[in-house]
C-alpha cells in the first residue's frame, strides 16, 4: 500500500523559503511509471496544483508559481521535495503531496498524503 | 487556465436521497475529468477518473458522466458517510485545475 507523508516547518516568515519533504513508502519512486506532485489548499477553497516531478527529474510546474518553486527528487531516500521562495501570507495553506497516476492527458492524484499546514507569518 | 465551475456550492440532503453535482469546464476537456471526496480535516480521496470510471474500492452508488465541458457526479442513495465536500479536477491542460467544491450537508 503506497503511503505519502509530508514534513517540514509549520511556520515560515514572510520573504523566506518554504521547504517541504514528501516521504514515500510502499513504492519506489525510481521504479518509474508515476509522477509525484505537490498540491495546496487554501481554507475553504478548492485544491491548487503546484507541480510535479518524475523520477528522472523532469518537472512540470503551475505557471502561476513557476518563478518561485523548485521541485526535486531524491531517489536514494525515496523522497521528493518542494521549495517555494519569497513567501507571503497568500502562501498560507495546507500542502499535500500525492502520486500522479494515469498517463498522457489523463492524470489523477491518488493517493494523497495527510497534508501539512503551513502558516506564513512574522 | 481552464476554469472548473461546480454547482451548487452546497446542498442539503437526507440519507437515501439521490444527489447530483455538476461541473462545467471553461473549454473542452474531453473526458479528462476526475472527482474527489474530502472530509473535514482530511486529504481528498479519488472517486472517479476519466469522467466515469469508478476507482477501486469506491461504492457503486457513486457514478460519473459527461464529456467535453459538462460533467456530473451522482450519488444514487446518500449514506451518512457521504456527507463531505466534492471537487472536480481536469487534466486536459497544464495547469491541472480543480473546481471550488460542493459541500453536501445533512438536511
Amino acid at each position: 500500500q503506497v503511503q505519502l507523508q509530508e514534513s517540514g516547518p509549520g511556520l515560515v516568515k514572510p520573504s523566506q523559503t518554504l521547504s517541504l519533504i514528501c516521504t514515500v513508502t510502499g513504492a519506489s519512486i525510481s521504479s518509474g511509471g508515476y509522477n509525484w506532485s505537490w498540491i495546496r489548499q487554501h481554507p475553504g477553497k478548492g485544491p491548487e496544483w503546484i507541480g510535479c516531478i518524475y523520477y528522472s527529474g523532469r518537472t512540470y510546474y503551475n505557471p502561476a508559481l513557476k518563478s518561485r518553486i523548485i521541485i526535486s527528487v531524491d531517489t536514494s531516500k525515496n523522497q521528493f521535495s518542494l521549495k517555494l521562495n519569497s513567501v507571503t501570507a497568500a502562501d498560507t495553506a495546507v500542502y499535500y503531496c500525492a502520486r500522479v497516476a494515469g498517463g498522457g492527458y489523463l492524470n489523477w492524484f491518488d493517493p494523497w498524503g495527510q497534508g501539512t499546514r503551513v502558516t506564513v507569518s512574522s | 487556465d481552464i476554469q472548473m465551475t461546480q454547482s451548487p456550492s452546497s446542498l442539503s440532503a437526507s440519507v437515501g436521497d439521490r444527489v447530483t453535482i455538476t461541473c462545467r469546464a471553461s473549454q473542452s476537456i474531453s473526458t479528462y475529468l476526475m472527482w474527489y471526496q474530502q472530509k473535514t480535516g482530511k486529504a481528498p480521496k479519488l472517486l472517479i477518473y476519466a469522467a466515469s470510471s469508478l476507482q477501486s474500492g469506491v461504492p457503486s452508488r457513486f457514478s460519473g458522466s459527461g464529456s467535453e465541458t459538462d460533467f456530473s457526479l451522482t450519488i444514487s442513495s446518500l449514506q451518512p458517510e457521504d456527507f463531505a465536500t466534492y471537487f472536480c479536477q481536469q487534466s486536459n491542460n497544464i495547469p491541472w485545475t480543480f473546481g471550488q467544491g460542493t459541500k453536501v450537508e445533512i438536511k
